[in-house]
């Protein structure tokens, strides 16, 4: 079964900085989607962005980029000149290619941004 | 409005009672899912649908019970025999294009058995 690892429960950085969280994911598949998910304290889930690991171009969305090293199976995530407002748990998610199989996330980084 | 919805927002039941969320959509998509929402354990599956009058257990499924008699309707019983019901509940559908999918989620309800 696959498994994702958020190995920083807890992050901060500084308003207008660069933080970036970690995630790494165990599986025999050579096909499969990752995913970065936002949840603020509306606790609403959003998406921030998503990676096809049949691309070897890192996704971006704006501030967000992610770095897929595929060998190493690491997915983390980038977050350039940090706003008051990325103040949110963020959960890495998995998702197989084969069948209709369902996400799996990790446990999740709380970030903070400090003013 | 389009998207998902789920209520009510905070539901509070006494223990031994079962107890139904909702979780409707009308964005037309095919695969609806439940999550629970625990404090340090990310989200786990309970269950899932891929299309009606068909579900599936996920990882979590004992103690709950889903139908899907209507494509835009997936609602979760919380039973008595889940003997940890307190928790955050999300619901969420998966749209399909192009090859790829994305999955979408609810604004969920909090769960408080007392």
């Amino acid at each position: 079964a696959q498994t994702v690892t958020q190995s920083q429960p807890e992050m901060s950085v500084q308003e207008a900085e660069t933080v970036t969280l970690s995630c790494t994911y165990d599986t025999s598949e050579s096909d499969y989607y990752l995913f970065w998910y936002k949840q603020p304290p509306s606790r609403q889930m959003i998406l921030v962005i998503r990676q096809e690991a049949y691309k070897q171009q890192n996704a971006t969305e704006n501030r967000f980029s992610v770095n897929f090293q595929k060998a190493a199976k690491s997915f983390s995530l980038k977050i350039s000149d940090s706003q008051l407002g990325d103040a949110a748990m963020y959960f890495c998610a998995y998702r197989s290619l084969s069948g209709n199989t369902p996400l799996v996330f990790g446990k999740g980084t709380r970030l903070s941004v400090i003013a | 409005d389009g998207g998902i919805t789920q209520s009510p927002k905070y539901l509070f039941r006494k223990e031994g009672q079962n107890v139904t969320l909702s979780c409707e959509q009308n964005l037309n998509h095919d695969a609806m899912y439940w999550y629970r929402q625990d404090p340090g354990q990310g989200l786990r599956l309970i269950y899932y649908s891929q299309i009606v009058n068909d579900f599936q257990k996920g990882d979590i499924a004992e103690g709950y019970s889903v139908s899907r008699e209507k494509k835009e309707s997936f609602p979760l019983t919380v039973t008595s025999a889940q003997k940890n019901p307190t928790a955050f509940y999300l619901c969420a559908t998966k749209w399909t294009s192009g090859g790829t999918d994305t999955q979408y989620f609810g604004p969920g309800t909090r769960l408080t058995v007392l």
